[in-house]
């Protein structure tokens, strides 16, 4: 089956500490975002990637860092610099091409103990 | 560049229909509607380009004004399943999109 993957599915972390959000993708997607959702807000750019080894910050970047070393992978680190971390994480790739939609994965939810 | 959504919320009963409005401040290329259930990712309703190609499910039905920068996305006989809160993302060309903050959509027997 072709989809977005992401895991874990609840994600807790403790203060002064760093993780990993994971991200993957098999549709052969060249774009790929990580989102930020806070409760009853909308989604808010972190960072994207056009393209293997490339990618830029989004709105929010601050505290967050990321990599695309391959084309189905976009990992996103949530480093000890972001004080407020609690929030949904959602992971989307697309084809590329402006007349194509973004396609979301379950998200992730990251809880500071 | 984050469009304006209205309403900000909806009740409506079984059968009744709604429309929900999407209007930005840029030139658009691309508007792109989802809906989200509580906890779960956005699920991807339609796409309507300038121009007016359309891609998306064949009960959903929504337009594009291109000279207005505005969107409308109508639902009709609503059912149940349509609660949820829904989100129109502008494109203007490139690859990113630009989120509205959603409508919280309640239907109710």
């Amino acid at each position: 089956d072709g989809g977005i993957t992401q895991s874990p599915k609840y994600l807790f972390r403790k203060e002064g500490q760093n993780v990993t959000l994971s991200c993957e993708q098999n549709l052969n997607h060249d774009a790929m975002y990580w989102y930020r959702q806070d409760p009853g807000q909308g989604l808010r750019l972190i960072y994207y990637s056009q393209i293997v080894n490339d990618f830029q910050k989004g709105d929010i970047a601050e505290g967050y860092s990321v990599s695309r070393e391959k084309k189905e992978s976009f990992p996103l680190t949530v480093t000890s610099a972001q004080k407020n971390p609690t929030a949904f994480y959602l992971c989307a790739s697309a084809s590329g091409r402006a007349s194509e939609t973004q396609y979301f994965g379950p998200g992730t939810r990251l809880l500071v103990l | 560049q984050q469009p304006v959504q209205s309403p900000q919320a909806v009740i409506l009963r079984e059968g009744e229909d709604a429309v929900i409005n999407c209007s930005s401040s840029k030139a658009l290329y691309s508007v792109h509607w989802y809906r989200q259930k509580h906890g779960e990712a956005p699920v991807f309703l339609m796409i309507l380009l300038k121009g007016g190609e359309q891609k998306g499910h064949e009960k959903i039905s929504a337009s594009f004004n291109e000279k207005k920068q505005q969107s409308s996305l109508y639902l009709t006989a609503s059912q149940l399943s349509y609660s949820g809160t829904y989100f129109c993302g502008t494109g203007t060309g490139a690859n990113n999109l630009f989120f509205g903050t959603g409508t919280r959509l309640t239907v109710i027997p």
